[in-house]
């Protein structure tokens, strides 16, 4: 069964403390790895997509890394602002088109 | 401004009642989901569609129903057969054929009194 798993669940980090957050999945086969932010109350905002290992991707604070098992996002001198939920997906090869979720990972910065 | 639109942003239902949940989208995109969130839980797939009156079954499927009559439109309903319908539900859509991305609304949370 394609799972995915986030760690830790919540995290707090004083405001320019860096840290790392980690997505570890177990798929047949993987066709791309996501990285969205969510705000309470919106959306999923798309953040980042990672199609193999080896594969980086950055985005202000925001770095995002892929291993053959894991991805991790890196946060770099967060500011309060970047406090939300962050969730990792993955889509499987050959299957539907469905993503699967893991449960997120609660971050928030304090100034 | 491209986007995807869900409407309400709050609902109520009042038990044995069915609800619709719009979901619109000008970014021509092919493919239409609707997911279920839950606290403590990761978004569940509940339907999707890839083209127009045409569209499957996702892991929860059971108590709701869809339609895709316009690329641009995928409304859910959420029928008296669903047992805990309160939830925040989110509608996403995307291009698979070209990239695998789904960007999503901003989410309708329904409220069962």
């Amino acid at each position: 069964e394609d799972q995915v798993t986030q760690s830790p669940e919540a995290l707090r980090l004083q405001e320019g403390e860096s840290s790392s957050l980690n997505c570890s999945y177990t798929v047949s086969g993987l066709r791309g790895l996501f990285w969205y932010r969510q705000d309470p109350g919106k959306g999923p905002e798309f953040l980042f997509t990672l199609y193999s290992a080896g594969e980086e991707k950055e985005k202000e604070r925001l770095k995002a890394t892929l291993t053959k098992k894991e991805s991790f996002l890196h946060i770099t001198a967060p500011k309060p602002e970047d406090s939300a939920t962050y969730l990792c997906a993955v889509q499987v090869q050959g299957g539907s088109e469905k993503l699967v979720f893991g449960k997120g990972t609660k971050l928030t910065v304090n100034p | 401004d491209g986007g995807i639109t869900q409407s309400p942003k709050y609902l109520f239902r009042k038990e044995g009642q069915n609800v619709t949940l719009s979901c619109e989208q000008n970014l021509n995109h092919d493919a239409m989901y609707w997911y279920r969130q839950d606290p403590g839980q990761g978004l569940r797939l509940i339907y999707y569609s890839q083209i127009v009156n045409d569209f499957q079954k996702g892991d929860i499927a059971e108590g709701y129903s869809v339609s895709r009559e316009k690329k641009e439109s995928f409304p859910l309903t959420v029928t008296s057969a669903q047992k805990n319908p309160t939830a925040f539900y989110l509608c996403a859509s995307g291009w698979p054929g070209r990239s695998p991305e789904a960007f999503f609304g901003q989410g309708t949370r329904l409220t069962v009194v």
